[in-house]
């Protein structure tokens, strides 16, 4: 049950877009396609951004965006706003029937 | 709209036990699977705990196996999650989160300190 890795920060200026990696195994991100993405505030709880790999809940940003490839997922935020501002961490269900989270990325609007 | 209110968290010594609750509402409870997420102060998500719609099937991370429970009563639309044999590395704020971890309580702060 070791944690999903990913960067420990990204940085961007206003406008552009950046690329978060999350790294798993066959078990878990490469076996199956329940991978999802989480904002979090400071002091606020997770709120789900991304699920089922690449779709987006309702009344999340068209900004935001993600893919897989074998066993590593991505999110994309594209046109990087101050509001973007906080950590994100992946999700994947496992073959164990548990869920694994990522180590966490903590984002930067320069 | 969806809720999940979680409460029961508090201050234990090491050793102690405390149990947590997570009141749902605005979906069919009886439907989902159910987790335990917790974070600890300063750091990254930790998935703890899931269990099945009818209870009959668990699953926990390696750390609070044999020490944490969780269950549920969809007669109450509520999650539980007993804590046993409570380490301070269990200090942490604890939240409920519906089956495929889409939706989310606010968390309830459990500290264990002597």
């Amino acid at each position: 049950q070791s944690a999903l890795t990913q960067p420990a920060s990204v940085s961007g200026s206003p406008g552009q877009s950046i690329t978060i990696s999350c790294t798993g195994t066959s078990t878990d991100v490469g076996g199956y396609n329940y991978v999802s993405w989480y904002q979090q505030h400071p002091g606020k709880a997770p709120k789900l951004m991304i699920y089922d790999v690449s779709n987006r809940p309702s009344g999340v940003s068209n900004r935001f965006s993600g893919s897989k490839s074998g066993n590593t997922a991505s999110l994309t935020i594209s046109g990087l706003q101050p509001e973007d501002e906080a950590d994100y961490y992946c999700s994947s269900y496992t073959s164990s029937g548990t869920y694994v989270f990522g180590t966490g990325t903590k984002v930067t609007v320069l | 709209e969806v809720q999940l209110v979680e409460s029961g968290g508090g201050v234990v010594q090491p050793g102690g036990s405390l149990r947590l609750s997570c009141a749902a509402s605005g979906f069919t409870f009886s439907s989902s699977w159910m987790n335990w997420v917790r974070q600890a102060p300063g750091k990254g998500l930790e998935w703890v705990a899931n269990i099945k719609q009818d209870g009959s099937e668990k699953h926990y991370v390696d750390s609070v196996e044999g020490r944490f429970t969780i269950s549920r009563d969809n007669a109450k639309n509520s999650l539980y999650l007993q804590m046993d044999s409570l380490r301070a590395e269990d200090t942490a704020v604890y939240h409920c989160a519906t089956g495929s971890l889409d939706y989310w309580g606010q968390g309830t702060l459990v500290t264990v300190s002597s």
